[in-house]
């Protein structure tokens, strides 16, 4: 079955601790990107790629990275998290840029106190 | 910078009303535009998406947009809904050519059956 997956699906952490939010398809995609998703706001974009080891900025990336060292992989990293960073976190694929179909993971939710 | 506009945040229909859910974008080159669903508990998925051609859209379960150009408006409509259509809408574009896709705050439906 073509997915997103995404783990975990859920993490209460602290503040300072380094965490890893792992995002992986089986669609031989080109292009991933991870959002946040915040009340009000709707999907805002952290980071995308547009192939191994090419990755760009989003919208909002202060505070995270990401590496992609696989196609079918794309870690969203946080190396010091804080409480602004509590959020939804989805990650996406497509074939590639502009009008391609993202496909969307089932997001993971992470709370930092 | 690109943004995109959804007027309504909450939305409440009853059964077989009409829906229209605006959509504004600011963004003077060419764009692909696209509406996905979030339903309770799942995924984003796409509903349907415009790119060129014919400036209305159909995509799944008897949704339709219409892209006017001179508006910079992608707004959705179901001629009649069902209570199976509660969920999050959200309007999403992205440069023609380009990776970055700027989402919409979303629109939260609620069908009365």
């Amino acid at each position: 079955e073509a997915q997103v997956t995404q783990n975990p699906r859920y993490l209460i952490t602290v503040t300072g601790k380094k965490l890893t939010v792992t995002c992986s398809q089986n669609m031989n995609h080109e292009y991933m990107s991870w959002y946040r998703q915040d009340p009000g706001l709707g999907l805002r974009q952290i980071y995308y790629s547009m192939n191994v080891e090419v990755t760009d900025k989003g919208d909002v990336p202060e505070g995270y990275k990401v590496s992609r060292k696989e196609k079918r992989n794309f870690p969203l990293i946080l190396e010091s998290p804080s409480p602004n960073q509590t959020s939804l976190y989805f990650c996406a694929s497509s074939l590639g840029q502009g009008l391609a179909e993202q496909y969307f993971g089932p997001g993971t939710r992470l709370t930092v106190t | 910078a690109q943004s995109v506009s959804q007027h309504n945040h909450h939305v409440i229909l009853s059964e077989a009303a009409s829906l229209e859910l605006g959509c504004n974008y600011s963004y003077g080159g060419t764009v692909n535009l696209f509406w996905y669903v979030q339903y309770p508990g799942q995924h984003l998925q796409l509903l349907l998406k415009y790119f060129s051609g014919d400036p209305l859209v159909k995509g799944i379960k008897g949704f339709e947009a219409e892209f006017i150009k001179s508006k910079f408006s992608f707004n959705l409509r179901k001629p009649s809904v069902q209570w199976s259509d509660t969920a999050e809408y959200f309007c999403a574009v992205n440069e023609a050519g380009g990776f970055k896709t700027i989402f919409g705050a979303g629109t939260r439906l609620f069908v009365k059956a």
